[in-house]
C-alpha cells in the first residue's frame, strides 16, 4: 500500500521564485493536513482539508501562502514570492477523519530551501 | 494560550532500560497526539488519545486530563527506538489549534 506521497523531496530557489509542493494522500483517507517544521519552531500545523474544503488555515502564516485540494487524491501548497525564511521542510500528512482518534500518516516531507 | 512543554528535552539510555517522556499543557484540550521522528526526519504517528491509556506492542501512551499531563513509556528500550517523540495537543475542538511541544530527543545505547 502507498503511504502519502510529497514532491519534491528536495527544492532549492532562488528568492522571489514561485514554488509549488505536492501532495498524494493515502487513498481512502478524507483529511489532509500541511505541517512546517524548523529549527527554530519546531513542527506547526499550516492547514487541514476535510473531504477537500480547507477547515483551518489559521497557521498559513501571510498571504504569500497558499493551498487547495482540487480532489480527493491531490493537493498543492504554494509559496508565491517565496523568501529565505520559509526554508524548512515541509510534511503532508493524511487521516481518516481529521483529529478524530484516527492516526495520521505523514510523507517523506519536502527539503525547501530558498537562497 | 496553551503551551506544551516537553520533559526531558534530551534522554539517553542503555537497551532495555524503561523509558518514560513527560508532557504537560497549560488549558483544557479535547485530544492529545504523540508522534516519533526517526534520525532521517520521517514521522510517524504513534497514539492519538482523549482519555485513560493507550498501548501498542512495548509504547504505552497515558493521559490524565485532570493534572494536564501525558506520559509516553517505552518497556524494553531498543535502539530502533532511538528517535525524537515530539506531543501535541489540540484544543478548541476539531477545527481548533494544534500545538507542538519542541520534542525529547532519545537515544538508546546498545
Amino acid at each position: 500500500d502507498a503511504g502519502v506521497i510529497q514532491s519534491p523531496r528536495h527544492e532549492v530557489t532562488e528568492m522571489g521564485q514561485e514554488v509549488t509542493l505536492r501532495c498524494k494522500p493515502i487513498s481512502g483517507h478524507n483529511s489532509l493536513f500541511w505541517y512546517r517544521q524548523t529549527m527554530m519552531r519546531g513542527l506547526e500545523l499550516l492547514i487541514y482539508f476535510n473531504n477537500n474544503v480547507p477547515i483551518d488555515d489559521s497557521g498559513m502564516p501571510e498571504d504569500r501562502f497558499s493551498a487547495k485540494m482540487p480532489n480527493a487524491s491531490f493537493s498543492t501548497l504554494k509559496i508565491q514570492p517565496s523568501e529565505p525564511r520559509d526554508s524548512a521542510v515541509y510534511f503532508c500528512a493524511s487521516s481518516f477523519s481529521g483529529f478524530d482518534g484516527q492516526p495520521q500518516h505523514f510523507g517523506d516531507g519536502t527539503r525547501l530551501s530558498i537562497l | 494560550k496553551n503551551e506544551v512543554e516537553q520533559s526531558p528535552q534530551n534522554l539517553t539510555a542503555q537497551e532495555g532500560e524503561f523509558i518514560t517522556i513527560n508532557c504537560s499543557y497549560s488549558v483544557g484540550i479535547s485530544a492529545l497526539h504523540w508522534l516519533q521522528q526517526h534520525p532521517g526526519g520521517g514521522i510517524v504517528s504513534l497514539f492519538m488519545l482523549s482519555s485513560g491509556k493507550k498501548k501498542h506492542g512495548r509504547l504505552i501512551a497515558t493521559i490524565n486530563i485532570q493534572e494536564k499531563h501525558s506520559s509516553l513509556h517505552i518497556t524494553a528500550s531498543h535502539p530502533r527506538d532511538s528517535a525524537v517523540y515530539i506531543c501535541a495537543v489540540l484544543y478548541g475542538g476539531s477545527q481548533g489549534n494544534l500545538i507542538f511541544g519542541k520534542g525529547t530527543k532519545l537515544s538508546v545505547k546498545p
